[in-house]
Formats: structure tokens, C-alpha cells, sequence
């Protein structure tokens, strides 16, 4: 069973200050996904990466593969309370449509 | 352009009885996911269709059981239902089959309540 573990499962912090969320595996991804999900909402895709070592910046958000595709992080620069919502990452394989999800990191962003 | 919707958007259900959960896909796309997110956890994958075929089913019992129809929308049904059932029940549709080269699109749910 392919396995996902996040961390922080809960991340409290205030407006400004800089975060990092975790995504680790003992199995290899060929791709690996970031969501944002708010409360009474599905998951919103953020960004997927595919490359071992690949690195994707979106505006304070930057996310990193790991060079053995089996882990990923999560950095936010100077977050905001709009940052505030759960952070799920998303592992799959090559074929196929199947997603293995971790649990998930509940961010709050207090101003 | 509508994105992925579900409905109902709630439903509150006894246990034993069985359900019926509905999905438009957004237009265009073929691919149509249903998975499962209890309070807390992260989203499991139930079952995807392609093409009106199942193309991969998780790991849940035979009382879960799906379709897609013609149009591409689809149906996850849920017999005798357990208390352990309560969770929220997304849907994602994609153009094609493989993640990889599609994203997943996730609709708003269906809340599933039994009691």
C-alpha cells in the first residue's frame, strides 16, 4: 500500500511569518501533486510536479520534488490569512487516473 | 464554463438504506473519479471510469458500486449503508484517463450523513 504521511497534520501561524509543509513516501510517484481545500469544497490543484528535483514557484508558494520522487515540500513565503485552508498532497503513477492522498496539513493564518 | 458539479450537495440516510450520488463532469471531459473523504483525512480513491468503462476501483467493499453514462455523467451507489459511510463523497472528472497529462477537477461533494 502506497503511503503519503504530510506534516505538520496542524500548522497555526501569524500573518508574514514563513512556512514549510512535508509530503514523504517510501514508494516512488511519477508524479506528485499539491491541493488547497477550503471548508465545503472539493480540492483545488495548486501544481503538479513530475521531474526528481523539480522545483515550480507560484507567486510566495514554491514546491519541490524530491530528487527520488518520493517526497515533496510545501514552502509559503510571508503568508496570509487567505493562505489559511487545508494543504493535501497527492501522489500517482504513470497510468491511470488513481490519486493516493495524504492526510492532509490545516493551515491558519491569523492576522 | 460549469465546473464539476454533484448533488445532492447534502443527504442525511439510516443505516441499511442505500444511496445514490450523482456527477456532471465539466464538458469536454471523459474521465470521471469518485473518491471519499472522511472528517480529517485526506480523499481515498473509490473508483474511476473512462469511456463509460471502470478503469480502476480502491479499495472499498461491493456495496460501492458506480457508472457512467453516454453523456459522461456518472452515479456511486451505496448499499446498506454503515455509520462508518459518513463523509464527504467527491468527484473529479479529466479529459483523459491518466493524471499525468490531465488534471483532476473536483466538484463541491456530497455530504453523506448516516445515522
Amino acid at each position: 500500500t502506497q503511503l503519503l504521511e504530510q506534516s505538520p497534520q496542524f500548522l497555526s501561524i501569524q500573518e508574514g511569518e514563513n512556512l514549510t509543509v512535508y509530503c514523504n513516501s517510501s514508494s516512488v510517484f511519477s508524479s506528485l501533486q499539491w491541493y488547497r481545500q477550503e471548508p465545503g469544497e472539493g480540492p483545488v490543484l495548486l501544481v503538479t510536479v513530475v521531474t526528481g528535483g523539480e522545483v515550480k514557484k507560484l507567486k510566495r508558494l514554491t514546491f519541490q520534488f524530491g530528487d527520488a520522487r518520493k517526497d515533496s515540500s510545501l514552502h509559503i513565503t510571508a503568508a496570509q490569512p487567505g493562505d489559511t485552508g487545508l494543504y493535501l498532497c497527492a501522489g500517482g503513477r504513470s497510468s491511470g487516473s488513481r490519486l493516493t492522498f495524504g492526510e492532509g496539513t490545516q493551515l491558519t493564518v491569523n492576522p | 464554463d460549469a465546473g464539476v458539479t454533484q448533488s445532492p450537495t447534502h443527504l442525511i440516510k439510516t443505516r441499511g438504506q442505500h444511496v445514490t450520488l450523482r456527477c456532471s463532469p465539466i464538458s469536454g471531459h471523459k474521465s470521471v473519479s469518485w473518491y471519499q473523504q472522511v472528517l480529517g483525512q485526506g480523499p481515498q480513491f473509490i473508483f474511476q471510469y473512462y469511456e463509460k468503462e471502470e478503469r480502476g476501483r480502491g479499495n472499498f467493499p461491493d456495496r460501492f458500486s458506480a457508472r457512467q453514462f453516454p453523456n459522461y455523467s456518472s452515479e456511486l451507489n451505496v448499499n446498506a449503508l454503515l455509520l462508518g459511510d459518513s463523509a464527504l463523497y467527491l468527484c473529479a472528472s479529466s479529459l483523459i484517463q491518466s493524471h499525468n497529462n490531465s488534471p483532476l477537477h473536483f466538484g463541491n461533494g456530497t455530504r453523506l450523513t448516516v445515522t
